[in-house]
């Protein structure tokens, strides 16, 4: 089945920690997105990538980093300089030849802190 | 910077009524929107995208878009319980493929 995998669904880092989401998909899309979500809260971008080995900050990069070596992977590390990390994390994906198709979502990985 | 606002309800109807959602963006650029369903605790799926000015129709659901206005809105006729969930308004900036969402609507379907 294509789809979306995102790794681990639950996640909790100490203080002072970095941590990585695993996002993984097999749709062949060029396109890769992350997003976080708050309680009660819409999606805010993180970072995406419309290529390999390449990618661009989204509204909240600060305390985030990322990397596309491969098209199919795009993992997130939550770095200890993000200091309230607590949040609901989205990988997505989409096609990336138009902005009109629409994103494909991972199941999502919670992360809490410790 | 580009922004999508939606009113965060609770947006609260009775079961059969129709349910009225409403979405404005601030590129006025913008070529492409879509509505995404989410329940509590789950990712958000896709329910319509709209590309025109006017109406879209799908089974129970209608997307309506206005782009002098730069205003886009879902309504849902019939609503069930099992339409409650978080609507969530996607608008991709134009000239790059960042797409933005709203806050949502929290709807709730009373039986």
């Amino acid at each position: 089945d294509g789809g979306i995998t995102q790794s681990p669904k639950y996640l909790f880092r100490k203080e002072g920690q970095n941590v990585t989401l695993s996002c993984e998909q097999n749709l062949n899309h060029d396109a890769m997105y992350w997003y976080r979500q708050d309680p009660g809260q819409g999606l805010r971008l993180i970072y995406y990538s419309q290529i390999v080995n390449d990618f661009q900050k989204g509204d909240i990069a600060e305390g985030y980093s990322v990397s596309r070596e491969k098209k199919e992977s795009f993992p997130l590390t939550v770095t200890s300089a993000q200091k309230n990390p607590t949040a609901f994390y989205l990988c997505a994906s989409s096609q990336g030849s138009s902005t009109n198709e629409k994103l494909f979502f991972g199941s999502g990985t919670q992360l809490s802190v410790l | 910077q580009k922004e999508v606002e939606q009113n965060s309800g609770p947006l609260s109807v009775p079961e059969g009524a129709i349910a009225s959602l409403n979405c404005t963006y601030s590129d006025r650029g913008s070529q492409s929107f879509f509505w995404y369903r989410q329940y509590s605790g789950k990712s958000p799926e896709l329910i319509m995208s709209i590309y025109s000015n006017g109406d879209k129709e799908d089974g129970r659901f209608t997307a309506q878009l206005n782009k002098a206005s730069q205003y886009v809105s879902l309504l849902i006729r019939d609503s069930q319980p099992s339409d409650s969930a978080t609507y969530l308004c996607a608008v991709p900036t134009s000239g790059t493929y960042k797409y933005i969402f709203g806050t949502g609507t929290r709807l709730k379907v009373l039986a």
